[in-house]
């Protein structure tokens, strides 16, 4: 059973362009979670994904940031007109919640993403 | 809001020391309490975890015992390898949020 995978492993862009990182769950897991660690810091949660539905979003940005996980396909987080400030490594997690019961969530090896 | 305090590091120890790495939490509800470990270069996995108090979560020699009277989730080993020298998070999910709210981690090195 593979686990969770992410796409790019590394990520370069210049300030303007846009960053789509890539996150396909662990197989039977509908629940997708993104994190954003900055170097030397904790991980800070930005958004909550279920398939077609964002749940969660009370940690994305305002501006630039959106998150998608459609029916087929991997989640996809992308950020529009990178500035310096978005270099940070990206995690995202899966898990196989049901209701309000709490499950493990399982990490990706993340995306490092650096903004030039 | 929801928040896990770690203790700082660096923590340097020698190998076989005992270690302890301090968690408190503030929380609303009645979380889940989590120690994740960060190897160089990978992602999060997931050391031990505890859904309620007095629970005591424990994994390849680390234990940790949720105590609800002091909000507290402190890590603990009684021999450290130089294997275990990576970063440690704790972590809370409050019930119902699914969200994981981390601490700051704690850089820990194991020397020979």
């Amino acid at each position: 059973n593979a686990g969770v995978m992410q796409n790019p492993r590394h990520l370069v862009r210049r300030r303007g362009q846009e960053a789509r990182l890539r996150c396909s769950p662990m197989k039977g897991h509908s629940h997708v979670y993104w994190y954003r660690q900055l170097p030397e810091e904790g991980l800070k949660f930005m958004v909550y994904l279920q398939k077609e539905n964002i749940i969660d979003e009370s940690g994305m940005p305002k501006e630039r940031f959106s998150a998608e996980f459609p029916k087929e396909g991997p989640s996809i987080l992308r950020i529009q007109q990178v500035v310096r400030g978005d270099s940070a490594a990206y995690f995202c997690a899966s898990s196989p919640t049901e209701g309000q019961i709490v499950r493990e969530q399982f990490f990706g090896p993340g995306t490092r993403l650096t903004v030039l | 809001g929801d928040s896990v305090t770690q203790m700082e590091g660096p923590v340097t120890l020698s190998e076989e020391a005992f270690l302890t790495i301090n968690c408190t939490y503030t929380a609303t509800g009645y979380p889940s309490l989590f120690w994740y470990v960060q190897y160089p270069g990978e992602g999060l996995q997931l050391l031990l975890k505890a859904t309620k108090a007095d629970d005591k979560g424990s994994n390849k020699g680390f234990e940790a015992t949720y105590r609800k009277e002091t909000t507290s989730f402190h890590l603990e080993k009684g021999s450290v390898q130089v294997s275990d020298s990576a970063v440690y998070f704790c972590a809370l999910s409050d019930q119902g949020a699914q969200k994981l709210v981390f601490g700051q981690g704690t850089r820990l090195t194991i020397n020979p």
